[in-house]
């Protein structure tokens, strides 16, 4: 069985500041991770991924997640947070074992709320 | 507009009726998915489609719910004698290719149900 954990319900950093939002999983074989992002009103929208390779990926909006094997985590980061970064943010997983499912299994979401 | 698109946006219905939810994926998507958001969760995997095949569905897709995706295009979701619990975001994405492998997924505004 696969499954996300997104310890906080809510993010709360001043414009400008650095921003994390936590995640950490857990699936049989090699994860495949992701981040989404849901602003109000609209669809979610995929912000990066981690396959294989660099553990530090880069994804949409300046943003970026580590990958770490030994804590099984995937924070998602920013160096400097915008008020328009405010939004819920999703951690997903899939195991990566090459059996045919595709399902991804997503976290509660954080909220990130970002003061001017 | 060129994304994922759902009809109807919203939908309110009395204990028992039937409702069918309808998703036009990206034109040269392959791959669609559905999956069921309620308040303060992460989206919950429903089922995926590979072209018009069915390949995977989930223990939360009990005997009442059934999709459709004809010809490999648009997809249908029915829910049969809805229930109050049954209330949610139904959300419907699509992928191509190696994105469908990896998990990027496109997903539409999703479906609003509201059971009375």
């Amino acid at each position: 069985a696969q499954s996300v954990a997104q310890p906080e319900d809510q993010v709360n950093v001043a414009e400008g500041n650095p921003l994390t939002v936590k995640c950490t999983y857990s699936v049989s074989g090699n994860p495949y991770l992701f981040w989404y992002v849901q602003y109000p009103n609209r669809g979610l929208q995929f912000l990066l991924k981690y396959i294989t390779g660099d553990n530090l990926v880069k994804g949409s909006y300046g943003f970026e997640a580590e990958f770490n094997k030994s804590q099984t985590s995937f924070h998602l980061k920013k160096p400097s947070a915008l008020v328009s970064d405010s939004a819920l943010y999703f951690c997903a997983v899939r195991d990566g074992l090459d059996t045919g499912r595709r399902a991804l299994t997503f976290g509660s979401g954080t909220r990130l709320q970002v003061q001017p | 507009d060129t994304g994922v698109s759902q009809n109807p946006r919203h939908k309110i219905t009395k204990r028992g009726q039937n409702v069918t939810f309808r998703c036009d994926p990206i034109s040269e998507h392959n791959r669609l998915y559905w999956y069921r958001q309620t308040l303060g969760q992460g989206p919950e995997f429903l089922t995926y489609f590979q072209n018009e095949a069915q390949l995977e569905k989930s223990r939360l897709l009990s005997d009442r719910f059934s999709a459709e995706r004809p010809k490999g295009s648009f997809s249908t979701l029915e829910i049969q004698r809805t229930e109050q619990g049954d209330s949610a975001m139904y959300l419907c994405a699509s992928s191509s290719g190696l994105a469908g492998v990896t998990g990027e997924l496109f997903f539409g505004e999703g479906s609003r149900l509201t059971v009375l």
